[in-house]
């Protein structure tokens, strides 16, 4: 079954808009971590951020942040003010205490100048 | 600090032949796991090491596919036949401790099998 859903396929914007980036996990543990990378066209995967299931604070780092809400299991990632450069695709994971690192099928960014 | 190292970037072979890919992780990670990432399937973890013992290989499609790790900085992905179902972008990536903690991943190795 699929633990981790990011529902957009693809999100097309405008350089200088906002966009944000929808995670929804299923798990029935209550130690579980979440994490996003990024993978630009270059084709790398590059760590953005971790969280902790116990870690509900929302975190801001520079035109990056991240909303996590346990109780709708989501845990969505925004841009702000988009560049050229952000385009890539965003992938969102959840790995349980003990389990392995689930990926979600990632969503494509494309920011147009 | 160095980061994971893959080699080779791109890999193109004619079906039937071996293929080995290779990785370098981080100094002082313990955990070092390789990925296969296509479109149909996306990323997909195929076999993980903690201290150079293989924990989990249930991931590895069939035995065509082996994978060692006769160090703690070397580690290789083989691929005896290759079937050109196999083409796809492998990952090597290392981690300080199991899945819970972040992963670092290698560039990958693009693999054409004709």
């Amino acid at each position: 079954a699929q633990k981790v859903t990011q529902a957009q396929t693809e999100i097309s914007v405008v350089e200088k808009e906002d966009v944000t980036l929808d995670c929804v996990y299923e798990t029935r543990d209550t130690t579980y971590y979440l994490f996003w990378y990024k993978q630009p066209p270059s084709g790398e995967l590059v760590f953005l951020i971790r969280r902790n299931s116990f870690d509900e604070q929302n975190e801001i780092s520079g035109r990056y942040s991240w909303n996590f809400q346990k109780s709708t299991s989501s845990f969505n990632f925004t841009i702000t003010a988009s560049q050229v450069v952000d385009s890539a695709v965003y992938f969102c994971a959840l790995s349980e205490a003990w389990g392995k690192l689930q990926f979600g099928a990632g969503t494509q960014v494309v920011v147009t100048p | 600090d160095a980061g994971v190292i893959q080699s080779p970037r791109h890999e193109v072979t004619e079906m039937g032949q071996e293929v080995t890919l290779r990785c370098k992780p981080i100094s002082g990670h313990d955990y070092l796991f390789w990925y296969r990432q296509t479109m149909m399937r996306g990323l997909e973890l195929l076999i993980y090491f903690n201290n150079n013992v293989p924990i989990d290989d249930s991931g590895m499609p069939e035995d065509r596919f082996s994978a060692k790790m006769p160090n703690a900085s070397f580690s290789t992905l083989k691929i005896q036949p290759s079937e050109p179902r196999d083409s796809a972008v492998y990952f090597c990536a290392s981690s300080p401790g199991p899945s819970r903690e972040t992963q670092y991943f290698g560039p990958g190795t693009r693999l054409l099998v004709l």
